[in-house]
């Protein structure tokens, strides 16, 4: 599975907008980018997921480097449920339902 | 629509026990995915059903197995148990294993403590 890179911690303000940044270098032309987090004592939970072109639903927007290598999960105004530990995946045709998890980044919402 | 549930939400075993952890996906995903959490190691794939056959699996020994059934219900069964195994067991359901439509949707988890 192709690595991704993503800062262990960050912190936000309640009502602003956080962007979270995923460093993923050795992408493959084929491997979407898929976001998932978990909040405190529940399992993870999917957020959204791109391949080439910026992607918004109702929870975030992703927004994708023209080169692939980076991507950026953005919370447009952050509330206090959105303290969680955000993933950032690479996935590709061949791996039939394996999610590899890192680390993430554990994000803090200050009221 | 009602999400991926699980069952038990809480399990106590003794060493050298066997057990057997159910799910239940979300009405028409036909893939479902295990997983193990623990705080030293992570979330962690066990293994990955599809059509009642096992497409994907990983790195853990042959005592974790599962199983899909054609209304693809899954089970996943742990045999003789070692205090190692105590942790948080997921599940998950997709309408497909592999992209676009793979987007995993979790349930609550198994609670399983090894004693």
């Amino acid at each position: 599975d192709a690595k991704t890179t993503q800062p262990n911690s960050m912190e936000s303000n309640e009502e602003e907008p956080v962007h979270l940044p995923c460093n993923h270098s050795t992408i493959s032309g084929t491997d979407y980018i898929h976001w998932y987090r978990q909040l405190p004592s529940q399992g993870p939970e999917y957020v959204i997921h791109g391949l080439t072109s910026n992607v918004n639903n109702r929870m975030a927007s992703l927004a994708i480097a023209e080169d692939r290598k980076s991507s950026t999960l953005i919370l447009h105004r952050a509330t206090l449920r959105d303290a969680a530990v955000y993933y950032c995946i690479l996935r590709d045709g061949t791996s039939y339902g394996k999610l590899t998890f890192g680390q993430g980044t554990i994000l803090t919402v200050h009221p | 629509k009602a999400g991926v549930t699980q069952t038990p939400r809480y399990l106590i075993k003794t060493r050298g026990q066997q057990v057997t952890l159910s799910c239940s996906p979300i009405s028409g995903h036909r893939s479902v995915s295990w997983y193990q959490q623990t705080p030293g190691q992570g979330l962690q794939f066990l293994f990955e059903y599809f059509s009642e056959t096992q497409r994907n699996k990983g790195n853990f020994p042959g005592r974790f197995s599962g199983r899909q059934f054609s209304n693809s219900r899954s089970e996943m069964n742990v045999s003789t148990l070692e205090l190692g195994d105590s942790a948080l067991y997921l599940c998950a359901s997709s309408l497909a294993p592999g992209p676009p439509k793979d987007e995993q949707y979790f349930g609550p988890g198994t609670r399983l403590t090894v004693t």
